[in-house]
């Protein structure tokens, strides 16, 4: 089975700052790896995927995200952040093959003050 | 717009009564599943459509809990008998098959808040 930890359950952080948002995964299979944000009241929205190939990837709003597998890692990172990205953020995981069913972490709130 | 939609947005209802919700997916997309999410945590996967055939149940779902999806398009979940536990945010989303463009990623309808009394 697959597991997902987010170890932040909230990361507070001033307009224009760096950030990074954890995300540690589990699995016994090869595996996709995917960052989804949640505005309020809103469904999830797909952030960026890694599938293969490069192990960097990047979205259109800034945001990138790196695999690394032998620390079982997709680490979310921006560098410099606004206050319209204030939002939830769930790494997920899911397996290659089969129906390929997401497993969520618990989410990661980013707070983005002036 | 073309997106996943569900209805309603919100429900709120008292213990023991059966509720249904509706998701109509992309319309060219062949898969679709359904999440519940509670309170501080991610999404917990319940079940999944290839077309109208149910191929997988979470162990989440209870006998209280049925999902259809009767000719491939639009999808139903009930709940009989709701209990507060019951409370919860329910998701749809949907994917393409294997060879269409992005058929990886899963489009997430904005969700059925379920109040239980």
């Amino acid at each position: 089975a697959q597991s997902v930890t987010q170890l932040d359950s909230q990361v507070p952080v001033f307009e224009e700052a760096p950030v990074e948002l954890r995300c540690n995964y589990s699995s016994s299979v090869s595996v996709y790896l995917f960052w989804y944000v949640q505005y309020p009241n809103q469904g999830l929205q797909l952030l960026l995927k890694y599938l293969s190939g490069s192990t960097l990837v990047e979205s259109i709003n800034g945001f990138e995200a790196e695999f690394n597998k032998s620390q079982t890692s997709f680490h979310l990172r921006k560098p410099s952040v606004h206050i319209s990205d204030t939002a939830e953020y769930f790494c997920a995981v899911s397996v290659s093959t089969g129906f390929q069913k997401l497993v969520f972490g618990t989410g990661t709130r980013l707070l983005v003050s002036p | 717009d073309t997106g996943v939609s569900q209805d309603p947005r919100h429900k709120i209802t008292k213990r023991g009564q059966n509720v249904t919700f509706r998701c109509d997916p992309i319309s060219e997309h062949n898969r679709l599943y359904w999440y519940r999410q509670t309170l501080g945590q991610g999404p917990e996967f319940l079940t999944y459509f290839q077309n109208e055939a149910q191929l997988e149940k979470s162990r989440l779902l209870s006998d209280r809990f049925s999902a259809e999806r009767p000719k491939g398009s639009f999808s139903t979940l009930e709940i009989q008998r709701t209990e507060q536990g019951d409370s919860a945010m329910y998701l749809c989303a949907s994917r393409g098959g294997t060879g269409t463009g992005g058929s990886y990623e899963q489009f997430f309808g904005p969700g059925t808040r379920l109040t239980v009394l």
